[in-house]
């Protein structure tokens, strides 16, 4: 049980272009989903807090603007990243948070490799 | 802001041999305390974890972990590593708020863990 995907786990964007990652709970319903970023030999920056039916919560200097975060339903969050540019190139993480205070335990998806042209 | 250090970047081991990760965090209030290993080529998964009770925890696949409040450690340990268990391994932090919603993690760098046959 608790499984998280990501899609797509690779993709190749011009700069410029917008992209849109799908962060699914598959056999749990997430209340909050998280996003992050992870640049090579470095460790999980989280870049903001999703819960669903409100707006996503940035950490300090994620331009909100830039990084679009959609969080539907209780199984879906989205991450757009708009108007890309070679310097967003990353690999980025959702994770999604099952069960109440007393469990307090994240389920990561296996991440999509974003690369800007 | 709470801050996660894990000191060993890099560990080379044999096969059979005893593993302690260490891993201090920053933040002084109630916290609860994670393991997290990505093998290679996979999505992050939860080894272990700390809320609260017996300070010494066991995860999957052997792994144990001990919180020592004092030292405001929570080191991973496994007395005799194999071969696959070549991954590496964060040492994660979140504030116990009891949001109920998921409590942010602060991750440590990471510990590049090979076991050589």
């Amino acid at each position: 049980g608790a499984v998280v995907s990501q899609h797509p786990s690779r993709v190749i964007c011009k700069s410029g272009t917008s992209v849109k990652i799908e962060c699914r709970s598959l056999d749990f319903q997430a209340t909050t989903m998280f996003w992050y970023r992870q640049f090579p030999k470095q460790s999980l920056m989280l870049m903001a807090t999703s819960n669903e039916g409100s707006k996503a919560t940035y950490e300090q200097g994620v331009e909100k603007d830039k990084f679009l975060i959609n969080h539907a339903s209780l199984t879906l969050s989205t991450l757009t990243v708009t108007s890309a540019h070679p310097e967003d190139s990353s690999f980025y993480i959702c994770s999604a948070h099952s069960g109440g205070a007393s469990t307090d335990t994240q389920y990561f998806g296996p991440g999509t490799r974003l690369t800007v042209l | 802001a709470q801050s996660v250090s894990q000191h060993n970047h890099h560990v080379i081991l044999s096969e059979a041999a005893s593993l302690e990760l260490g891993c201090n965090y920053s933040y002084g209030g109630t916290v609860n305390l994670f393991w997290y290993v990505q093998y290679p080529g996979q999505h992050l998964q939860l080894l272990l974890k700390y809320f609260s009770g017996d300070p010494l925890v066991k995860g999957i696949k052997g792994f144990e972990a001990e919180f020592i409040k004092s030292k405001f450690s929570f080191n991973l340990r496994k007395p005799s590593v194999q071969w696959s268990d070549t991954a590496e391994y964060f040492c994660a932090v979140s504030r116990d708020l009891l949001t109920g919603g998921g409590n942010k993690l602060t991750f440590g760098t990471g510990t590049q863990l090979k076991v050589e046959l």
